[in-house]
């Protein structure tokens, strides 16, 4: 398996632009992550979804950011309008959990996406 | 909601062992987890421990779980200057409801000179 696939590895553009971060989980993950990592925040976990539905959005900043997952092989996060203070590290991550599985939930990590809002 | 603390930093000799600690508040998390994340990549699983073991030893790994005082730690023994990276101490909240949400701390930047 190729493991969870993020484009682009790096953006920049200006403020004001709008910004689609994409992520292709592993095959066979029911479980998809998106995390923001910055110097002063740290890991910030933004929204979650299980088996396509949005489990958790409470860490997404504020309107302008937007998260979708259609199906199970594919989700985007997008930022409009952007802003400097969105400059930061995107990873997603995905694993697979259920309520019943009682197994370690192993998450594995996209390479990232670092965007530079100007 | 879940909060997990560990230090920023920590610097060791080339060879020395290096123990990075975290605490954490859930009682009720099942499993706990250490992540590393060398430059420029995402997190990679390094190790686990489930909550009712006190060790778990893997080659140079040792981690060591103190669960009455909600207290994890990552020994690496003989530690080598590619162990330089940070290190993120993580717990999952309650399966049944969380889904697999894992709770990460801020990391520890580990730097080993040599």
């Amino acid at each position: 398996d190729a493991g969870v696939i993020q484009s682009p590895r790096h953006e920049v553009t200006e403020m004001g632009q709008e910004v689609t971060l994409r992520c292709k989980p592993i095959s066979g993950h029911n479980s998809l992550f998106w995390y923001r990592q910055t110097m002063m925040r740290g890991l910030e976990l933004l929204i979650y979804f299980n088996n396509n539905v949005p489990i958790d959005d409470s860490g997404m900043p504020e309107d302008r950011f937007s998260a979708k997952m259609p199906n199970a092989s594919f989700s985007t996060l997008k930022i409009q309008p952007s802003e400097p203070r969105d400059s930061a590290v995107y990873f997603c991550a995905s694993s697979r959990v259920d309520r019943s599985s009682t197994g370690a939930n192993v998450l594995t990590f996209g390479a990232g996406s670092r965007l530079t809002v100007l | 909601g879940e909060d997990v603390e560990q230090s920023l930093f920590l610097s060791v000799r080339e060879g020395d062992s290096s123990v990075i600690n975290c605490t954490y508040t859930d009682s009720s998390s099942t499993y706990l987890y250490w992540y590393k994340q060398e430059p420029g990549a995402g997190l990679q699983l390094l190790t686990y421990i489930f909550s009712n073991m006190d060790m778990k030893q893997d080659q140079r790994l040792t981690v060591l779980l103190n669960k009455k005082d909600k207290h994890l730690s990552l020994r690496i023994a003989d530690t080598q200057t590619g162990d330089s990276a940070i290190y993120f101490c993580a717990e999952e909240g309650e399966r049944g409801s969380t889904l697999g949400r894992l709770y990460f701390g801020r990391g520890t930047q580990l730097t080993v000179w040599p």
